[in-house]
């Protein structure tokens, strides 16, 4: 199986900071590489999809880059409705697997 | 819209059975994917079954393999998840989920609860 890693698990920010997250695949993903939004007691949400790949309706301050076995998910200017975890997930195969996440909270 | 429901969650005890149902609507059931994916209290995601549009490719992760079943219904735009020998560590809440393109998993269902406690 492809174990997922993330860094950070936990990330203290201000609204209108820039705001990274790295995310390691345990072999080479290509760019089946996604990132999800959740927040408390909701389903996950797409935010990105073949790693770089903008889903629709997504703010343009969400950016996602990397291939093979390293990405990261870039929020430009940090929003009051960001503060949220992230996820990321290798779709290489029908058997997904996510990342730990990273839970984004107010500094 | 895609839109998909999730029901049959609960509590139940160690060693018992749950079935859970998922009913889709705003696109063309059959030719899509579907998949469950779990998430323990406080935990992060974990994918757990998956089928094939038409019912003829299932595939489960190891942790329940054995021991849960996903069918679907096409006529009636369901999917299912037959859950047996339930154990504490399945305690969880349940997405239903749609594959897109590939395996990317693009949208999901609001989630069912299942508690397994005696």
């Amino acid at each position: 199986d492809i174990q997922m890693t993330q860094s950070p698990s936990t990330l203290s920010a201000s609204v209108g900071d820039r705001v990274t997250i790295t995310c390691r695949a345990s072999q080479s993903i290509s760019t089946y590489l996604a990132w999800y939004q959740q927040k408390p007691g909701k389903a996950p949400k797409l935010l990105i999809y073949k790693a770089s790949s903008l889903e629709s309706g997504v703010p343009s301050r969400f950016s996602g880059s990397g291939s093979g076995t390293e990405f990261t998910l870039t929020i430009s200017s940090l929003q009051p409705d960001d503060f949220a975890t992230y996820y990321c997930q290798q779709y290489n195969s029908y058997s997904p697997t996510f990342g730990p996440g990273t839970k984004v909270d107010i500094k | 819209e895609v839109q998909l429901l999730e029901s049959g969650g609960g509590l139940v005890q160690p060693g018992g059975s749950l079935r859970l149902s998922c009913a889709a609507s705003g696109f063309t059931f059959t030719t899509y994917a579907m998949t469950w994916v779990r998430q323990a209290p406080r935990k992060g995601l974990e994918w757990v079954s998956a089928i094939s549009g038409v019912g003829d490719f299932t595939y489960y992760a190891d942790s329940v393999k054995g021991r849960f079943t996903i069918s679907r219904d096409n006529s009636k735009n369901t999917l299912y998840l037959q859950m047996n020998s339930l154990r504490a560590e399945d305690t969880a809440v349940y997405y239903c989920a749609k594959y897109g393109s590939s395996w990317l998993i693009a949208s999901w269902g609001q989630g069912t609860l299942v508690t397994v406690s005696s």
